[in-house]
């Protein structure tokens, strides 16, 4: 089975810290994502990668930066840490290329509160 | 861009069947998927179709349509542990998924 690890499950950090949450998958995905999920706004893409060393930005990546240096780990990096950052992220890989329709594993979440 | 709509709640019986429709808006369309999240846990894979028609997956089956831009799941004997979360996502061109907001299932004994 895939294995999606966040490092975190619950994370406390205050405004104006810079944060790092880390992912690491176990199934040598090409393809890794983060998403954020609040209630009533579903999962929305926050940056995401198809190789090492490289990423794209999703639909919401303002104040919020990657670095996939290595196949296996993505790491989200929130640079000056909001209050409106406070939310559930959600790390997932995917097997495939750029067109990959794979289904895509996600790890646990890690629920950040920003004080 | 991508944009998807679903019911936010639908309440069913143990038992019985239930429907949860999906609408998306999309420039590119490479498949309607669909996940399932309970409640503290994360989003796991169910179905997806590229094409029209039903896929069917034990209790579970997915349909769409690309005419009319709609898919829906169907879950038949409904159990008490399918109380959840069901998101449609859809792939539209060389990005990750657009996940809709979500529709919570409750089930009734």
């Amino acid at each position: 089975d895939v294995k999606v690890t966040q490092s975190s499950r619950y994370l406390v950090k205050r405004t104006g810290e810079k944060v790092f949450l880390e992912c690491v998958q176990d199934m040598d995905h090409e393809n890794m994502f983060w998403y954020r999920q609040d209630p009533g706004l579903g999962l929305r893409l926050i940056y995401f990668s198809y190789d090492v060393k490289m990423k794209e930005k999703g639909d919401i990546p303002e104040g919020y930066s990657v670095s996939r240096e290595k196949k296996e780990r993505f790491s989200l990096i929130l640079e000056s840490a909001s209050t409106n950052q406070t939310s559930m992220y959600l790390c997932a890989s995917t097997l495939g290329g750029t067109y990959s329709n794979q289904p895509q594993h996600f790890g646990d979440g890690t629920r950040l509160s920003i004080l | 861009g991508q944009s998807l709509e679903q019911p936010s709640e639908v309440t069913a019986v143990e038992g019985a069947i239930v429907q949860i429709n999906c609408t998306y808006q999309t420039s590119g369309f490479y498949g309607l998927s669909w996940y399932q999240q309970h409640d503290g846990g994360a989003p796991t894979f169910l179905s997806y179709n590229a094409l029209d028609g039903l896929e069917e997956t034990g209790r579970f089956s997915s349909f769409l349509s690309r005419s009319d831009s709609y898919g829906y799941l169907l879950l038949q004997e409904l159990q008490m542990k399918d109380s959840a979360s069901y998101f449609c996502a859809v792939r539209g061109g060389a990005d990750g998924l657009t996940f809709g907001k979500g529709t919570h299932l409750i089930i009734q004994p």
